[in-house]
């Protein structure tokens, strides 16, 4: 039963730049959760997709974007990078969002310089 | 004033020690409570939820004060093996159904031999 996968495990961009993370959420699982975590920090929450629908969005700005496919994948977009925007950025996926708990995957670390 | 809070540590203790970690929440419509483990460089994993009761897994026992709006975590009997960072995690009540996390800072604990 695979986890949570995310691709790739790390980056590095320039500023200005922009990245694609992608994630597959855990086997049954119809809910995915992006999570920004900066060094010596806790994550922080960023958008959830339900039904290939943003269902809740944290207070990061328009820059960061997502997508959920037909399949329950996810991706998450930032568009114009800048280095404070370095950091891990994990995906949880869940079932019913997240009425049963979250699955955490290990993470895209980004590296903007 | 962050949402959840906790001392960032670090937490040196030896084999064997009884250790404890606090948070305190502001958000008293706050519904589920977490501690999570984060080892270095790794992404978060569920511990234990907590309960208004507190509850016990092996040597590790939580507890939740609703009208203080703090929760604890006591690990008894220290080993080598829970060096990591302890993350306490609430889960707000919000507008729709998603259910999104929390974090605090987390709490670096180092179990010394």
């Amino acid at each position: 039963d695979a986890g949570v996968t995310q691709s790739p495990t790390h980056l590095i961009k320039t500023r200005g730049q922009q990245v694609t993370l992608r994630c597959s959420p855990k086997s049954g699982h119809d809910t995915v959760s992006w999570y920004q975590q900066a060094l010596g920090q806790g994550p922080q929450f960023i958008f959830q997709y339900y039904e290939e629908e943003e269902r809740q969005r944290g207070n990061f700005p328009d820059r960061f974007s997502g997508h959920q496919f037909p399949n329950y994948s996810s991706e998450l977009n930032v568009n114009a990078l800048w280095l404070g925007d370095s950091a891990l950025y994990l995906c949880a996926s869940s079932l019913d969002q997240g009425a049963y708990g979250y699955t955490f995957g290990s993470g895209t670390r980004l590296t903007v310089v | 004033r962050k949402e959840v809070e906790q001392d960032p540590g670090p937490f040196n203790v030896p084999e064997g020690a009884t250790v404890a970690f606090n948070c305190t929440y502001s958000n008293s419509a706050s519904q589920s409570f977490f501690w999570y483990r984060q080892d270095c460089r790794k992404e978060p994993k569920l511990l234990m939820s907590v309960y208004s009761s507190g509850n016990e897994d092996g040597r590790f026992t939580a507890q939740l004060n609703r009208a203080s709006q703090y929760i604890s975590l006591l690990i008894r009997d220290s080993k080598l093996s829970d060096s990591a960072t302890y993350l306490c995690v609430v889960s707000p009540l919000s507008s729709g159904s998603a259910r999104q996390l929390t974090f605090g800072s987390g709490t670096q604990l180092t179990v010394l031999p």
